[in-house]
């Protein structure tokens, strides 16, 4: 059974600090990864999918890479602000078979970033 | 943009109560999923459906039941609901296969008493 670990369980930075935020996973035959952003009492939102045969993929200020033979990946949020402040969850594959897209989640990361 | 939506967001039962959680997708996607997220234990997965008309249990399902009505929307039941079933349930879907991006609704907060 695939396992997903981050690390740290929070992380407060002053505004315009990057962030580095981690995510450890114990199978390394995945087909991909996804982090996502969750605010207080809401939904979780997409933020990059990376699949297995990419090594990183950005969108604006964020880049995530992926690192399956070390069994990590690492999402950087450039130049912080207080708007990023959420919990920022990855998730990855169940099962290295599995095409139905049943994830295993880590427990989060949450950030606040201060102004 | 609907995405994922989730009826109620809200409800508190009574223990031994049933209720259904409704879930719907307008991203015309195979694959629908519901996790429940729990303090300290992150989301764990309660029942998926593959494709239409199919089901199957994922980490959690004892207590649930769950129906894929047709394409769009696929139904979580608790038929006697129980204090330990105090969630956030969220509906996720996403296209078939290997390697697809998922997507979630806004959740539904559920407290037994």
């Amino acid at each position: 059974k695939q396992e997903v670990t981050q690390i740290p369980a929070a992380l407060s930075v002053p505004e315009g600090e990057n962030l580095v935020l981690n995510c450890s996973f114990t199978d390394s035959a995945i087909y991909n990864l996804q982090w996502f952003r969750q605010d207080p009492g809401k939904g979780l939102t997409s933020l990059l999918l990376i699949q297995s045969s990419q090594r990183e993929q950005t969108s604006g200020r964020l880049n995530a890479s992926l690192d399956k033979s070390s069994g990590r990946s690492t999402l950087y949020i450039a130049a912080s602000q207080p708007g990023d402040s959420a919990t920022y969850l990855c998730a990855a594959p169940l099962g290295t078979t599995d095409s139905w897209g049943k994830l295993q989640f880590g427990a989060g990361t949450q950030v606040v970033v201060t102004p | 943009n609907a995405g994922v939506t989730q009826t109620p967001k809200f409800q508190v039962l009574k223990t031994g109560q049933s209720m259904t959680l409704q879930c719907a997708q307008d991203m015309n996607h195979n694959s629908m999923y519901w996790y429940r997220q729990d303090p300290g234990m992150g989301l764990r997965l309660i029942y998926y459906s593959a494709s239409e008309g199919t089901t199957d249990k994922g980490e959690v399902p004892n207590g649930y039941n769950v129906s894929r009505l047709n394409k769009r929307e696929f139904s979580l039941r608790l038929e006697s609901a129980a204090p330990s079933q105090t969630s956030v349930y969220f509906c996720a879907s996403s296209e078939q296969g290997a390697g697809t991006e998922a997507f979630f609704g806004q959740g539904t907060r559920l407290t037994v008493v």
